[in-house]
């Protein structure tokens, strides 16, 4: 499959469990990324990556843990999740480039996460 | 602080009306401002960047520093328009995008 893939696509999950969410990219990109898209806000992005490095946390609470073993792969580890936490989550990635201009980013089709 | 805002939350025209749909941004540097539309049942995607200076599907949109606004435009809209709208803001040299609420485009025929 080409582009960004997510999976699962959708997940319910409660309160007490740990569950993660995968990201794959197979565009040859260097940096990935985590948002969050809920209906109250607007798309809000959690975590950066540029080369395996986490270079972004906007403040996100720490039951959400990102994890990116290369570049062409991004986890979100969830644990102990709330309820105010079931939003779209979506995944993108582009061409970390070096001083210039930001690049385009290609988001996958993303995961509805519902905390019950 | 970085800021992006789209007033309307939603933006209903007829087929063949002119569309605009607006953008303002807070940056204190040189910004970086994208369009980005999902259509229905589809992923996001980017429709135009400032510094392409290009028409897409029609659309054009021109910065505009002292207005700090970067209105999305359309002389004639068509029914496959319609979709949900984000502007975006990134500063230059920087991998991350800050997004507006959006405006969702309904063009009816």
């Amino acid at each position: 499959e080409t582009g960004v893939t997510q999976t699962p696509r959708h997940l319910v999950m409660g309160m007490t469990n740990k569950k993660s969410l995968k990201c794959e990219q197979h565009l040859g990109h260097n940096a990935m990324y985590w948002y969050k898209q809920s209906a109250k806000k607007p798309l809000e992005l959690m975590f950066v990556y540029n080369f395996k490095e986490q270079t972004e946390n906007n403040s996100v609470p720490s039951r959400f843990s990102p994890e990116c073993p290369n570049s062409s792969h991004l986890f979100l580890h969830l644990h102990t999740l709330q309820p105010e936490d079931s939003a779209l989550y979506l995944c993108a990635s582009s061409q970390a480039l070096a001083g210039g201009s930001t690049d385009t980013q290609y988001f996958g089709p993303g995961t509805r996460l519902t905390v019950l | 602080a970085q800021r992006v805002t789209q007033p309307e939350k939603l933006l209903s025209v007829f087929k063949g009306a002119p569309v605009e749909l607006k953008c303002n941004y807070s940056y204190s540097g040189s910004p970086e401002l994208f369009w980005y539309v999902q259509y229905s049942r589809q992923r996001l995607q980017l429709l135009l960047r400032h510094i392409s200076r290009e028409s897409i599907k029609g659309f054009t949109a021109d910065l505009n520093k002292g207005e700090t606004s970067f209105h999305l435009k359309k002389p004639f809209a068509q029914e496959e328009d319609s979709a949900m709208y984000y502007c975006a803001l990134s500063g230059h040299g920087y991998n991350k995008l800050i997004f507006g609420a959006g405006t969702r485009l309904a063009v009816h025929p």
